[in-house]
């Protein structure tokens, strides 16, 4: 089956925690892309990779990395994790332009 | 810059009405994709229906059509027969239209659509 997996579904932790969400597709995806999703703004790109070794900023990056080093997973890292950053994250993939994404079913992180 | 813009926080229909959901955008470009996407209860992201903006034709998905006005930057969803399951946050999207590779999904904020008996 086609699809995203992004790992874990639920994270709670603490302030300055370092932490990393997986994300996986299996659909051969060059574009890969995080977007975090809050009440009233919608979902917001936080970075994009277009190939292997290739990522770049998105509208709201701070505070975050990623990296990709193999063109299936694309990890989104949290080095030091703040309450502003409490948000539903999501991963998705795109192999075509105009076909849209392919969503991972979404990652809510809680930082107390 | 593009944006989205979605006016209707919440919205609410009967089952077996039809519901249409506002969507407006803003772009210098002439070459685009525009999206409907589905996020019920269970937070999945699902794609209900896209619009090539170079094609006139509205795009149809079963019940879901959409009425596409590029001299107005307009791009709404209407919704046919409602049924429960359609009870959902609904956003819209844009996404340039850029030679060999896919590109951002820019969002609007969302109308969430609650469907009675």
């Amino acid at each position: 089956e086609a699809q995203v997996t992004q790992n874990p579904r639920y994270l709670i932790t603490v302030t300055g925690k370092k932490l990393t969400v997986t994300c996986s597709q299996n659909m051969n995806h060059e574009y890969m892309s995080w977007y975090r999703q809050d009440p009233g703004l919608g979902l917001r790109q936080i970075y994009y990779s277009m190939n292997v070794e290739v990522t770049d900023k998105g509208d709201v990056p701070e505070g975050y990395k990623v990296s990709r080093k193999e063109k299936r997973n694309f990890p989104l890292i949290l080095e030091s994790p703040s309450p502003n950053q409490t948000s539903l994250y999501f991963c998705a993939s795109s192999g075509q332009r105009g076909y849209g994404y392919t969503f991972g079913s979404g990652t809510r992180l809680t930082v107390v | 810059a593009q944006t989205v813009t979605q006016s209707q926080p919440e919205m609410s229909v009967q089952e077996a009405e039809t519901v249409t959901l506002s969507c407006t955008y803003d772009t210098s470009e002439n070459n685009y994709y525009l999206f409907w996407y589905k996020q019920p209860p269970s937070r999945q992201m699902i794609l209900v229906i896209r619009q090539e903006a170079y094609k006139q034709q509205n795009a149809t998905e079963n019940r879901f059509s959409v009425n596409f006005q590029k001299a107005a930057k307009s791009f709404s969803l209407k919704i046919s027969d409602s049924q429960l399951g359609d009870t959902a946050m609904y956003f819209c999207a844009f996404s340039r239209r850029i030679t060999g590779t896919a590109s951002k999904l820019t969002f609007g904020t969302g109308t969430r659509l609650q469907v009675t008996l």
